[in-house]
């Protein structure tokens, strides 16, 4: 079953807004990863958020972790044109392991 | 600049021909993965490989075959394509498979079975 699910499936926003995106998960973690997809292409490690941890930032990205409500969001300030994309959360099971486990997914389009 | 290189992006076979898609890094990674990914999904792993220890996810097709001939390269081989096996293949690598590592991409190879 799939560890990470995502909502919303599909935002469209225009430049400059703010997109949010949210993952849940079933088990517990260690920590959580977002990675972003350009269409046709492979992923792009974005952040890692350990399970310690309430808020991250890099950049115009914020990361923020719920544990106890074992949700995760991803919040892309100022967005541009090329932020248009696919974002996926993805976890590992407790103990580590090589199984991870990826989140449905977000497609964001951002309008020029 | 250290990467994964995936040959070729794009392959076409027939039903039932065996395909053979490569994978390469220039990152020295202890693991390197094979996942599939149909359209608007996630990706799925299909095995990986620690150093030279092969690991085979349990649901994942006995018709999906994987060789590691070296720290470099791996190869996933599909031995009768069906249709539903028509996806992108991508490879990633770790260092070392811990829980904080980032998985590093390919670009993917898209495959098509006519």
């Amino acid at each position: 079953s799939q560890q990470g699910e995502e909502d919303p499936q599909a935002l469209s926003i225009q430049e400059g807004e703010n997109a949010t995106m949210n993952c849940s998960y079933k088990t517990s973690i260690n920590n959580l990863q977002w990675y972003r997809q350009n269409s046709g292409r492979g992923l792009v490690h974005l952040i890692l958020i350990r399970s310690n941890e309430r808020e991250k930032h890099s950049g115009r990205l914020r990361v923020t972790l719920d544990t106890s409500k074992k949700s995760s969001s991803l919040l892309i300030t100022a967005s541009r044109a090329a932020d248009t994309a696919s974002y996926f959360c993805a976890t590992l099971p407790p103990g580590g392991g090589f199984k991870t486990i990826f989140g449905a997914g977000t497609r964001l389009f951002v309008k020029a | 600049d250290a990467m994964v290189i995936q040959n070729p992006r794009y392959q076409v076979t027939q039903f039932g021909k065996p395909v053979t898609l490569s994978c390469s890094q220039t990152l020295n990674h202890n693991v390197m993965y094979w996942y599939q990914q149909k359209s608007s999904q996630a990706p799925k792993l299909l095995f990986h490989y620690y150093d030279k220890d092969f690991n085979n996810e349990a649901d994942t097709p006995d018709n999906f075959q994987s060789r590691r001939p070296n720290t470099s390269f791996c190869f996933l081989d599909i031995r009768s394509p069906g249709l539903g096996d028509a996806a992108m293949y991508l490879c990633a690598t770790s260092v070392s498979g811990a829980t904080t590592d980032t998985q590093y991409f390919g670009p993917g190879t898209r495959l098509t079975v006519l």
